[in-house]
């Protein structure tokens, strides 16, 4: 059974902070990690991926990972308002598959 | 990022009924496919893995009878609920990655409801 666990929050941060993210994964194959983006009734946007161990930033969004860990996170600087979403965790699996964490609520308060 | 078109966005359909919901990728070629299931307030589950002109594979404690998927090219996939019920009721999103490419870009959904 392939696990992800996320803290389902809500995480409220105010704007303009740091919003952080953690993820832990059970499955040691697991070789990428997505981060996903789901506003409420809408279907999940990729933000961010990572393969490697380390740190991996794209202009708001860093992601963090360790394999050895097997833990990898997300944070958001300068949160805004249009932040606020629930953030999915997904490693891969057998391939391509994802395994999809149950996701942390972000809640950005001007 | 790729785009993956899924229709329709809602329906809504009479206990016993059949629906159909279409996948298709917009600008590349999708070897493969995926259908996941979305209920309110929890993660996306993999119900199948659909491959181009082959049968779909389906995850554990999904009924493949009932979930019927074709893949009949590059750029479409078709999820036929059959004889739906109201539990069968969920948010259904399909994703799609290009061939060698791990990123899966995702449909819009569709949510159904069953009376």
């Amino acid at each position: 059974q392939k696990e992800v666990e996320q803290n389902s929050g809500p995480l409220s941060v105010p704007e303009g902070a740091i919003a952080s993210l953690n993820c832990t994964y059970s499955d040691r194959g697991s070789q990428s990690f997505f981060w996903y983006r789901q506003y409420s009734g809408k279907s999940p946007e990729l933000i961010m991926f990572i393969y490697s161990n380390g740190d991996k930033e794209d202009g708001r969004f860093t992601a963090q990972l360790n394999k050895a860990s097997q833990y990898v996170s997300l944070l958001i600087r300068d949160s805004q308002p249009s932040d606020s979403a629930t953030y999915l965790c997904a490693p891969t699996y057998a391939g391509n598959k994802l395994t999809f964490g149950g996701g942390t609520r972000v809640l950005v308060k001007p | 990022g790729a785009v993956v078109s899924q229709h329709p966005s809602w329906v809504i359909c009479k206990s016993g009924t059949s629906v159909k919901i279409e996948c298709r990728s917009l600008d590349f070629q999708a070897t493969t496919m995926f259908w996941y299931r979305q209920f309110p307030k929890q993660s996306l589950m993999l119900m199948a893995t659909s491959n181009e002109g082959s049968k779909a594979t389906y995850e554990q404690g999904v009924e493949k009878d009932k979930f019927l998927i074709n893949h009949a090219s590059l750029t479409l996939s078709t999820l036929t609920v059959t004889s739906a019920h109201p539990e069968d009721s969920s948010f259904y999103i399909c994703s799609a990655a290009g061939q060698g490419d791990e990123k899966l870009f995702f449909g819009s959904g569709t949510q159904l409801s069953v009376l």
